[in-house]
This record gives C-alpha cells, structure tokens and sequence, in this order.
C-alpha cells in the first residue's frame, strides 16, 4: 500500500520563475491538502483539492494555484518565484467520504524549494 | 480564522521522565484535534488524534487531552526514551478533512 509520494525531492529556482510540484495521494485517498513548511515554523495551509476542485484556501496569493486531476494526483503551482517562497511543501491526502470515520491526513515527504 | 498557539518551543527532559506539551486554539468550532511528531528531513507522522466529544485519549505511552471550555489540548510522553526526540506539532480544525491550523512546534529533546 503506497503512501503520499511528492516530487521532486528537491528544487532550486530563480526569483521570478515558475515552479511546479507534483503529489500521489495514498491508495484509496480521494482528497489532497497541499501544506508550506518555513525552517522552524508549523506547516501553513495552502489549499485544498476534492472531486477535482479547489474546496477550500488559505491565506495565500493567487501566484498558488493547484490542479487535481481525475486519478486524484495534484500539482501545486507557483507562479513569479520570490526569495520567501523558499520553505518545504507538503502534500497531505485523506478520504472524504465517511462524515466521522475519516478524519486523518496523512503527509507526503515534501518539496524542499529554494529560490535564489 | 482559527489561531493554534503551542508551548513551550523547546523541552529538555531525561530519559525515563514525562513529557507535557500545550496548546491553545481560538475557534469554537473547532472539533478536531491532532498531534504529528515531525523527525529532522522527515514528514509529519501523527501520532494521536482527539476529537471534541472526548475529554482523553490513550494510546500507550502517548496521551492527549482536550478542555473544550478553556479552548486547550495537551500531549503527554510518559517514560521518554531517546527515540521520543523530534519536534511535535499540534493542529486544530472544524474537520479533520478540512484544513489543519498548526501550532509552531515545540523541540523535545531526551537525554539519554
């Protein structure tokens, strides 16, 4: 049974430039939660993909935008690289289905993105 | 929007002593309560998870803890041992399938 795969591993990019990541949700998960780890602070929510939409954001600007495709993989985007965008991403997966069963999100390895 | 704060940063403790780890959270709705232990280059692992119609939660050495009034929850480490050092995170949100609000983390570290 596969867990949560990211790719890549790691990244480096320049200011300005545009960057994609890339997330295999664990078998049977049908909803992925994609996650930006600073050095030293607590994952911050990004946004989420369900049934191939966006269902709910944080507090990020629209240079993040992601993608879930029919397979339930997802892909987050970030378009016009700045220096503070360099942190870890993390791609989280969990099922939607049962209302009270279902509660865990279950975390990929991370991107580590550094920006120059 | 929900605000978890956690306490302390960093926790020094010898090997065999009990480890308590708090936070704070600020949305009443809030009903889901989980706690990731997070190794050096590793993913986030959770390791026990509370929801607001439980006051405890056991699970062998790891326990968790949830004053919905005081809007607090609190992870226990009885009998640390080395393998116990990571930074421990605890989130907050209204569903466990909907976005996690995390504290900052907090460093535990066991001396053998």
């Amino acid at each position: 049974d596969a867990g949560v795969t990211q790719s890549p591993t790691h990244l480096i990019k320049t200011r300005g430039q545009q960057v994609t990541l890339r997330c295999s949700p664990k078998s049977g998960h049908d909803t992925v939660s994609w996650y930006q780890q600073a050095l030293g602070q607590g994952p911050q929510f990004i946004f989420q993909y369900y049934e191939e939409e966006e269902r709910q954001r944080g507090n990020f600007p629209d240079r993040f935008s992601g993608h879930q495709f029919p397979n339930y993989s997802s892909e987050l985007n970030v378009n016009a690289l700045l220096l503070g965008d360099s942190a870890l991403y993390l791609c989280a997966s969990s099922l939607a289905g049962l209302a009270d069963l279902t509660y865990e999100q279950y975390f990929g390895p991370g991107t580590r993105l550094t920006v120059t | 929007g929900e605000n978890v704060e956690q306490h302390p940063s960093t926790l020094s403790v010898q090997e065999g002593d009990s480890a308590v780890i708090k936070c704070t959270y600020s949305d009443s709705a809030s009903n889901y309560f989980p706690w990731y232990k997070q190794e050096l280059g590793k993913r986030p692992q959770l390791i026990i998870d509370i929801r607001s119609n439980v006051g405890e939660k056991k699970d062998q050495r790891i326990a968790v803890t949830l004053n919905k009034t005081a809007k607090h929850f609190s992870l226990h480490i009885t009998e640390t041992q080395p393998e116990d050092s990571a930074v421990y995170f605890c989130a907050a949100s209204r569903s466990g399938r909907r976005a996690l609000t995390f504290g900052s983390g907090t460093r535990l570290q066991v001396q053998p």
